[in-house]
């Protein structure tokens, strides 16, 4: 089975920051990524799928970067409606995908 | 527009059996896969199997296999996550999602809103 190892687990951050946010993986799973956004109470919602493409609609301070086993979000001016817990989700090895164990970004 | 649309949410006692639903449109559904994502509360989120309606093709993440059965109806565009004898345990929000993007490697693309299962004496 792939293992994804998210970092950090939950961090702070000020509104305008820059925030990076990584996964790894423990085998090479080529570009078969995808980043969500989830908020409380809500549906998770993909924000980069392929590793580094932006999904429709989303802004464009996400971005998304990587291939093999090393990925990362980034968020280049955090604004005060991307608090929230984000994950990441392998899809090379399907049927079997895995998910990260999410990063909780908070306000500092 | 592609829909998910779930059932809503229920309450049931340790071992009584369920089935919650999942019902696709705007889309050809038996074209694409379905999953089935489980979130514990105030967890992260687990992948649990997922079925072609097609052909009915159905594969198990192993953390789940033997525990769910997944299963779909393509006359009425539906999938169904289902169980026949819950513990508390299987308290959780259960999400729906369709496969889509690589025809090899598809990702979740539309999701339904989410079915909230709570399991209780």
């Amino acid at each position: 089975d792939i293992q994804m190892t998210q970092s950090p687990s939950a961090m702070s951050a000020s509104v305008g920051d820059r925030v990076t946010i990584t996964c790894r993986a423990s085998q090479g799973i080529s570009n078969y990524l995808a980043w969500f956004q989830q908020k409380p109470g809500k549906v998770p919602k993909r924000l980069i799928y392929a590793a580094s493409s932006l999904q429709s609609g989303v802004p464009s301070r996400f971005s998304g970067t990587g291939s093999g086993t090393e990925f990362t979000l980034t968020i280049s001016s955090l604004q005060p409606e991307d608090f929230a817990t984000y994950y990441c989700l392998q899809h090379n090895s399907f049927p079997q995908l895995t998910f990260g164990g999410g990063t909780k970004v908070e306000i500092k | 527009e592609v829909q998910l649309v779930q059932s809503g949410a229920e309450v049931k006692k340790p071992g009584e059996s369920l089935k919650i639903s999942c019902k696709g449109s705007g889309y050809t559904f038996t074209s694409y896969w379905i999953g089935w994502v489980r979130q514990m509360p105030g967890k992260g989120l687990e992948w649990m199997g997922v079925i072609y309606p097609g052909d009915s093709d159905t594969r198990y993440s192993p953390s789940f296999q033997g525990q769910v059965t997944i299963s779909a109806d393509k006359s009425i565009s539906t999938a169904y996550l289902q169980w026949s004898s819950l513990k508390a345990s299987d308290t959780a929000m259960y999400y729906c999602a369709r496969l889509g993007g690589d025809f090899l490697s598809p990702d979740l693309d539309y999701w339904g809103q989410g079915t909230l299962v709570t399991v209780s004496s």
